[in-house]
């Protein structure tokens, strides 16, 4: 089965303080990974792929199989950076499309 | 580039109507996909198109529907209304079908049963 948990609903941080975003999955083959985000009253957009390896925003996230998580990190957050944030790990249809299966997302506020 | 367009931004619907929603992609863009979000959880994948054909569809009963025209826009169909059916429904676009990782979202269309 195909599944996304991002196990937490809310985060609050301070403005310079590290953050992390959990994220773990269950996909039984090579999974592919994102990062999408959602500012207010913008529509959903992606931030980032763990097979880019890049750094938006000065976001990161390393996928780390043996432990089947995908954890967005930044080490200063800013308070442009509160959003809704949501994983979603690509899975393959029985018809050979594609689909993204996301988590419930977290909230992310970032305080002055 | 006005990015993924939708079209109604809200509407209301009472139980057992039917229900027609509209999406047009980017320029270029041959694969829609279109998702449903119910509050609170993250968006689930309905069904895909690319090149007019079904390439995909997720675990929704025989009342949706959609369609892929020469255009590449598309319509979702909802029939027979039920009160859970009230979501956010998202459609997002793509240039190819398989892998391509990223998905270009419209802003959604509102749905609220009564």
């Amino acid at each position: 089965a195909q599944r996304v948990t991002q196990p937490e609903k809310l985060l609050s941080v301070f403005k310079g303080a590290p953050v992390e975003l959990k994220c773990n999955y269950s996909y039984s083959g090579s999974p592919e990974l994102f990062w999408y985000v959602q500012y207010s009253r913008q529509r959903l957009q992606l931030l980032l792929r763990h097979i880019s390896r890049e750094s938006i925003k000065g976001f990161t996230a390393d996928l780390n199989k043996g432990e089947t998580s995908f954890h967005l990190k930044k080490p200063f957050a800013q308070e442009e950076d509160s959003a809704m944030y949501y994983c979603a790990l690509s899975g393959v249809t029985q018809g050979g499309s594609e689909k993204l299966v996301f988590g419930k997302g977290t909230k992310l506020t970032v305080n002055p | 580039d006005a990015g993924v367009t939708q079209s109604p931004t809200h509407l209301i619907k009472t139980r057992g109507q039917q229900v027609t929603l509209r999406c047009s992609p980017i320029s270029g863009h041959k694969s829609v996909s279109w998702y449903q979000q119910v509050l609170g959880q993250g968006p689930q994948f309905i069904f895909q198109y690319y090149e007019k054909e079904e390439r995909g569809r997720g675990n929704f009963p025989d009342r949706f529907s959609a369609r892929q025209f020469p255009n590449y826009s598309s319509e979702l169909n909802v029939n027979a209304l039920l009160l859970g059916d009230s979501a956010l429904y998202l459609c997002a676009s793509s240039l190819i079908l398989l892998r391509s990782g990223e998905l270009f979202f419209g802003e959604g269309s509102r749905l609220t049963v009564l």
